[in-house]
């Protein structure tokens, strides 16, 4: 059974770098075929895609996010990461990773499954 | 990137069908057939219900179906249940190499 496992600081400062991990058990995140996500929802707000990391490493982000954003794997750990860079309180929100469907076009957003999400609140 | 346009809420009893619209451009929605469904319930991460359109992932129940006609696609919940109560999102791949999702629609039932 795949999991996922969002881990990270809850609480970081104005104008600072976030920076969260996604645990990934039950498979390997370069296994191929799958993207693996990052997926945030500000407070009482729908969600909004912030990107995703291909096994191969090659990357896609949001472009509302204007460069804030770097997504990056680490394969020993078997974890990718995402680091968001010059916050604001507006990046105040529940960031959860995903993991494409099975069996299914990859990368086009059909996130099967998910990490239970962690809540990330900017303020000095 | 604007989000794809969904009405804010639903109602319906149970038993009855309803529809839950999303609409978008021709450059997400109308441009290729990778719209999908989610429901989400509160402070619980949102699950897939349909891909593809028209696909159910399995185990999803098959009182949820989807179509899409030009820029928009659509939702249908059949047999209401008090279960269903949720917030339901589209999302469609965009011509931007890049993925949007709708505004959400709240159900109640």
């Amino acid at each position: 059974q795949v999991q996922l496992q969002e881990s990270g600081p809850g609480l970081v400062k104005p104008s600072q770098t976030l920076s969260l991990t996604c645990t990934v058990s039950g498979d390997s995140i370069n296994s191929g075929g799958f993207y693996w996500s990052w997926i945030r929802q500000h407070p009482g707000k729908g969600l909004e895609w912030i990107g995703y990391m291909y096994y191969s490493g090659r990357t896609y982000y949001n472009p509302s996010l204007k460069g804030r954003v770097t997504i990056s794997g680490d394969t020993s750990k078997n974890q990718f990461s995402l680091k968001l860079s010059s916050v604001t309180a507006a990046d105040t929100a529940v960031y959860y990773c995903a993991r494409d469907l099975a069996g299914a076009t990859a990368g086009v957003g059909y996130f099967q499954l998910w990490g239970q999400g962690i809540m990330v609140i900017v303020s000095s | 990137q604007s989000a794809l346009t969904q009405p804010a809420s639903v109602s319906g009893s149970p038993g009855q069908s309803i529809t839950i619209s999303c609409t978008g451009t021709g450059s997400d929605v109308g441009a290729y057939d990778y719209v999908s469904w989610y429901q989400q319930h509160p402070g619980k991460a949102p699950k897939l219900i349909i891909y593809d359109v028209t696909n159910r992932p399995s185990g999803v129940s098959n009182r949820f179906s989807g179509s899409k006609s030009g820029n928009t696609a659509s939702l249908t919940i059949s047999g209401l249940q008090a279960e269903d109560e949720a917030i339901y999102y589209c999302s469609s791949y965009t011509r931007s190499t890049t993925l949007g999702f709708g505004t959400g629609t709240s159900v109640t039932v």
